[in-house]
């Protein structure tokens, strides 16, 4: 089955600095790449997703960057805020009933 | 909250006791997924239901059993349940086709003693 790597485990970093998690996945046939943030005692929720047919992704402070030969992709979040601190989990999937999930960043943002 | 909500938000259970998480989602969605989120590990997806049929299951124990009477009811029944089974349990929910968006509800804490 597919095996989603999350790295770092944990980040922090000064406000307005930006900063990058990166996932790597190993079936190629995956094909959609969300990324779901959650904050302490929340549900998470989904902030960005990238399908296989394009290599970047951006909205507002947040963007998703793929590599499908490398079989690797990342989330960036630039001028980042105190709001920003929570857990942030990537996934990958190639059909509604394979999810695959990374272990997940803690994120903080100090101010 | 609407969407997907999940009851009872925390659940405290012995091992020989018998209780039912309940998920139901108000997304006019077709497909419900169950999840078990514990310390340091990814989300595991434990079930996935597709227009009240059940696609999936993760190789699941059969003390967890779930039930889809219908496209916005998911239930998980808990039996006999172990301490290594103290974790969140969540629910998502999506649209039927492809692989997409799952929109999850809060969860349920539960712990086992």
């Amino acid at each position: 089955g597919e095996n989603v790597e999350q790295h770092p485990s944990t980040l922090s970093v000064q406000e307005g600095d930006s900063a990058v998690i990166k996932c790597t996945y190993s079936d190629s046939a995956s094909n959609y790449f969300p990324w779901y943030k959650q904050e302490l005692g929340k549900r998470p929720q989904l902030i960005i997703d990238i399908r296989s047919n394009v290599g970047e992704k951006k909205d507002q402070r947040i963007a998703v960057t793929l590599n499908k030969t490398a079989k690797h992709f990342s989330l960036h979040i630039t001028e980042t805020q105190p709001e920003d601190s929570a857990v942030y989990f990537c996934a990958a999937s190639k059909s509604r009933n394979q999810f695959y999930f990374g272990t997940g960043t803690s994120l903080t943002v100090i101010p | 909250e609407t969407g997907v909500t999940q009851t009872p938000r925390h659940l405290v259970m012995g091992m020989t006791n018998k209780k039912s998480l309940k998920c139901e989602q108000h997304l006019g969605h077709n497909a419900m997924y169950w999840y078990k989120q514990s310390a340091k590990k990814p989300l595991e997806l434990m079930f996935v239901y597709n227009f009240k049929e059940q696609t999936e299951n993760n190789s699941v124990p059969s003390r967890f059993s779930p039930e889809c009477p219908n496209s916005s009811h998911l239930f998980l029944h808990l039996h006999t349940l172990q301490p290594e089974d103290s974790a969140l349990y969540l629910c998502a929910s999506s649209q039927a086709a492809g692989p997409e968006t799952q929109y999850f509800g809060p969860g349920t804490r539960l712990l086992v003693l």
